[in-house]
């Protein structure tokens, strides 16, 4: 099993819809968790950090964390085209731990 | 625009060669972070290099190896190069070691073994 596992999609929405993205984790170490955006042929933009379980705000961005049940998503909200890219779940064990543990991404596409 | 830029942004190389990766960091950066993220993969983790000193090495056999400088800017070294290390390469830097929530990646380095 995967340390972190997300559905790679792709997921294709009309524009306008509200978008739920989701990643599931085994070791319940994790502490820090973020939303990456990857356009195509760029790197990864960072979206969303968040550590506590609970939900977090940004514009039509919410990162939610249940970590009883080691569980993340992030939804989008009046989803737009410009949406349209991969995104990538990340999570660390703290904020002195070196490496990034990625998901593999969810390709989505937010057609006019 | 992140501020971190990667040279070159494409390269083409056959098996057995040598390839040097670099990567200018985002201004006053200590820390670079280098992953490599194969097609339709997330991002692996291979080193972090902060201050000059390499503290964190992921699972990745020691052919690939770095160097930081003390201007921060970094370079992935790849030896004996496989047809698998065919990949995005990309570094991220970040203010300090814990700042993770301003970690900014760079554009990436596409690679080609043939």
């Amino acid at each position: 099993q995967k340390e972190v596992e997300q559905d790679p999609g792709p997921l294709s929405v009309p524009e306008g819809a509200i978008v739920s993205l989701n990643c599931t984790y085994s070791n319940s170490a994790f502490q820090y968790f973020m939303w990456y955006r990857q356009y195509s042929r760029k790197g990864p933009e960072l979206l969303m950090y968040t550590y506590s379980s609970g939900n977090k705000e940004d514009g039509r961005f919410t990162a939610q964390v249940d970590k009883s049940s080691k569980y993340i998503s992030l939804f989008i909200r009046d989803s737009q085209p410009s949406d349209s890219a991969t995104y990538l779940c990340a999570m660390i064990f703290n904020q002195a731990g070196t490496a990034l543990i990625f998901g593999k991404g969810t390709t989505l596409s937010v057609s006019s | 625009e992140t501020g971190v830029t990667q040279s070159p942004t494409h390269l083409i190389k056959t098996r057995g060669q040598q390839v040097t990766l670099r990567c200018s960091s985002q201004s006053g950066h200590n820390t670079v972070s280098w992953y490599q993220q194969a097609l339709g993969q997330g991002p692996q983790f291979i080193f972090q290099y902060y201050r000059e000193e390499e503290n964190g090495r992921g699972n990745f056999p020691p052919r690939f190896s770095g160097l930081q400088f003390p201007n921060y800017s970094s370079e992935l070294n790849v030896n004996a190069l496989e047809l698998d290390d065919s990949a995005l390469y990309l570094c991220a830097s970040r203010r300090e070691r814990e700042a993770y929530n301003e970690q900014f990646f760079g554009p990436g380095t596409r690679l080609t073994v043939l």
